[in-house]
């Protein structure tokens, strides 16, 4: 399968900035994908990139997409403590299979 | 509303014993996929369906058994051949488009622990 990688844990204060950054191996994905997902629950689809783009901005979401170094980040504004989760990046293939990250845990501070 | 249901949310299983995780999704979708997670793992394929009576094996099947008699639901089963079998369960489902990825959507998981 293919290679995502994501730091385990990231720690922020409320009202900051987060930053959640993941690299990929697989060129010929369409999309590239972003999941939250809370405590004890399945993952929620936050936003998706189309390959062909540099970023993306949904409210407080901004995603930025470097095909060239295989570098996804999401960008999080003013983190609330409700922003507490993990969040997982994730590439598909053209055969409908997804490859996850192990998932980025997101610690606000109030 | 439209969605995918998992049931149950909590299921305990003895030793020797065969135990099946129910999902049923509404959206029309093609595809249906299991998945394992485990804390600091991420999430690991179990069994993929793209059509019914039709199923593949992900990277982890060796103990799971699944059905695909009808488009809507995708019970796993697992067996007592798997040997670790706490974990938590999630089920998702896609439309199919050719050539072009399409997001997964996911049940709210099926915790199974051993008794």
């Amino acid at each position: 399968g293919e290679d995502v990688e994501q730091s385990l844990f990231l720690s922020v204060r409320e009202g900051d900035s987060s930053v959640i950054n993941c690299t990929y191996t697989d060129s010929s994905s369409t999309y590239l994908y972003w999941y939250k997902q809370e405590p004890g629950a399945g993952l929620q689809l936050l936003t998706y990139i189309f390959s062909n783009m540099d970023m993306k901005q949904d409210q407080r979401l901004t995603v930025l997409l470097n095909k060239k170094d295989k570098h996804l980040s999401l960008r999080i504004a003013d983190t609330q403590t409700g922003d507490s989760a993990i969040y997982f990046c994730a590439e598909g293939d053209t055969g409908n299979q997804f490859y996850f990250g192990t998932g980025t845990s997101l610690t606000v501070i109030p | 509303d439209g969605g995918i249901t998992q049931s149950p949310k909590y299921l305990f299983r003895k030793e020797g014993q065969n135990v099946t995780l129910s999902c049923e999704q509404n959206l029309n979708h093609d595809a249906m996929y299991w998945y394992r997670q485990d804390p600091g793992q991420g999430l690991r394929l179990i069994y993929y369906s793209q059509i019914v009576n039709d199923f593949q094996k992900g990277d982890i099947a060796e103990g799971y058994s699944v059905s695909r008699e009808k488009k809507e639901s995708f019970p796993l089963t697992v067996t007592s051949a798997q040997k670790n079998p706490t974990a938590f369960y999630l089920c998702a489902s896609s439309e199919i488009e050719l050539d072009i990825d399409q997001p997964q959507h996911f049940g709210d998981g099926t915790r199974l622990s051993i008794l």
